[in-house]
């Protein structure tokens, strides 16, 4: 495997409470991700960082935000979560110029 | 906004088979595209993955093969086994390079009875 954990590994929790998924990689990649998978939409892109406090969006980024304080761990919060962000959730990581490698996921129920 | 069609949803096939799944893209910048499968609870894990210059490329029983003129790629699965059953996704990255954020596939999944 490729060093990537992801915590919690499943999360049930109510609308409109804060929620953050931690991804912890010893891998050293520079690389980190965060996707949501959805029956019929495969997997998106929620945001990306590039390197430490270096984040950017993906293409479903709204209600989401992302910190990476440390190369090690890129967090992912939900700050007042709703119902349609159930899903179950991946990190991925990579080195440079390197496929992208994917945790097992967090599976998020928000009732 | 999906730039990356594939198909089948679902497949079903016989322990020996041969199934076939198809990606079709609209982004002529793509220039990498890796097939990733995904077993239940796990995942997704880099299976293969091509570059436009080459039409085929082989490891093991997996080939992908690439139509540039018709923006299409496609898996095949030589004598399938039941411990192929899985999801099957294509993807794309939008910049071209692997890091670059990938588009996905929404997904095929393969049953392989014995």
């Amino acid at each position: 495997d490729a060093g990537i954990t992801q915590s919690p590994r499943h999360k049930v929790t109510e609308t409109g409470t804060p929620v953050t998924l931690r991804c912890h990689q010893t891998e050293n990649h520079r690389y980190m991700y965060w996707y949501r998978q959805d029956p019929g939409h495969g997997l998106r892109l929620i945001h990306y960082s590039y390197g430490v406090k270096d984040t950017d969006k993906g293409e479903v980024s709204d209600g989401y935000s992302v910190s990476r304080s440390k190369t090690e761990d890129f967090l992912l919060t939900l700050e007042s979560a709703t119902s349609s962000q159930t899903s179950v959730y991946f990190c991925a990581i990579s080195a440079s110029n390197q496929p992208q490698h994917f945790g097992d996921g967090t599976r998020l129920s928000i009732l | 906004q999906q730039q990356v069609k594939q198909s089948p949803q679902s497949l079903i096939v016989q322990k020996g088979g041969i199934p076939i799944i198809n990606c079709a893209y609209e982004n002529t910048a793509f220039d990498y595209f890796p097939w990733y499968q995904q077993f239940p609870g796990k995942g997704p894990a880099l299976l293969i993955a091509i570059r436009p210059d080459v039409s085929e490329k082989k490891e093991g029983r997996f080939t992908i093969s690439f139509n540039k003129s018709a923006k299409q790629f496609s898996l095949h699965i030589m004598d399938s086994q039941p411990g192929d059953s899985a999801t099957y996704f294509c993807a794309a990255p939008r910049g071209g390079y692997n890091t670059d954020k990938l588009i996905f596939g929404t997904g095929t999944r393969l049953q392989v009875f014995p």
